[in-house]
C-alpha cells in the first residue's frame, strides 16, 4: 500500500541553525514527490517537487530536498532557518500511474523556531 | 490573479442537513481534487477529477459526492453530514502531467472550515 511517513511530529530549532525534516514513502514505482508548507491559518504552498533527474532538488525560500531511492526517502533541508520558517510541513506522494491523480500526504511536521 | 476559490470559508451546520462547498479555479486546469485536513492525520484525499465528467475516489470518499460539469468548478456535496465530517477542507487544482512525465504543482484554495453539530 502507498504511504508517506513523517516521523517527527514536532521539531524545534534555533534561528540560524540547520534543519532537516524527514520523509519516507512506500510506493511501487517512482512517484512524484512534493514538500508543501502551511503557515497558521493558511493554505498550502509548494516548496519543491521531484519526479526524475537530479536527485537534489532546489526549492523556494532556500529549501532543498534529496531523493534517495535506496532509502525511499525525500528529506527536506535548509542550511539556516529563519523565524519566518515556523510552520507545518507536509511531504506528499503523487501517483505517477497514468489515469490516476491520487495524492497521499504525510501527517506533517510542525516546526518551531527559537529566537 | 490565478487562484482557487472556495465558498463558504466557514460553515456551521446540523447533522443531516445537505450542504455544498463550491470550488472554482481560473487557471484552466484539468485536474482538481478535494482534501480534508484533521489534526494528526495530515491531508487525506476525498475525490479527484481528471477532466469534465471524470471523477474518482480518493482515500476517504464515504459520505461525500462530487461533480465536474464544467472545467473550472468542482463542488463537494455532503448529502447528510455527520459530526465526524467536521474538518478543514481544501480544494486543489493542477495541470495534467505532460507526456514526458513533467508534473505540475497543485494550487490550493484557502480552505473551508466545516463544523457539523
Amino acid at each position: 500500500a502507498q504511504s508517506v511517513t513523517q516521523p517527527d511530529i514536532h521539531i524545534t530549532v534555533s534561528e540560524g541553525a540547520s534543519l532537516e525534516l524527514r520523509c519516507n514513502y512506500s510506493y511501487g514505482a517512482t512517484p512524484y514527490l512534493f514538500w508543501y508548507v502551511q503557515s497558521p491559518g493558511q493554505g498550502l504552498q509548494l516548496l519543491l517537487k521531484y519526479f526524475s533527474g537530479d536527485t537534489l532538488v532546489q526549492g523556494i525560500k532556500g529549501f532543498e530536498a534529496e531523493f534517495k531511492r535506496s532509502q525511499s526517502s525525500f528529506n527536506l533541508r535548509k542550511p539556516s532557518v529563519h523565524w519566518s520558517d515556523a510552520a507545518e510541513y507536509f511531504c506528499a506522494v503523487g501517483s505517477s500511474t497514468p489515469g490516476t491523480y491520487k495524492y497521499i500526504f504525510g501527517t506533517g511536521t510542525r516546526l518551531k523556531v527559537l529566537a | 490573479e490565478a487562484q482557487v476559490t472556495q465558498n463558504p470559508r466557514y460553515l456551521i451546520t446540523v447533522t443531516g442537513k445537505k450542504l455544498t462547498v463550491t470550488c472554482s479555479q481560473n487557471m484552466n486546469h484539468e485536474y482538481m481534487s478535494w482534501y480534508r485536513q484533521d489534526p494528526g492525520l495530515g491531508l487525506r484525499q476525498i475525490y479527484y477529477s481528471m477532466n469534465v465528467e471524470v471523477t474518482d475516489k480518493g482515500d476517504v470518499p464515504e459520505g461525500y459526492k462530487v461533480s465536474r460539469k464544467e472545467k473550472r468548478n468542482f463542488p463537494l456535496i455532503l448529502e447528510s453530514p455527520s459530526p465526524n465530517q467536521t474538518s478543514l477542507y481544501f480544494c486543489a487544482s493542477s495541470l495534467r502531467p505532460s507526456s514526458g512525465g513533467q508534473t505540475y504543482e497543485q494550487y490550493f484554495g484557502p480552505g473551508t472550515r466545516l463544523t457539523v453539530t
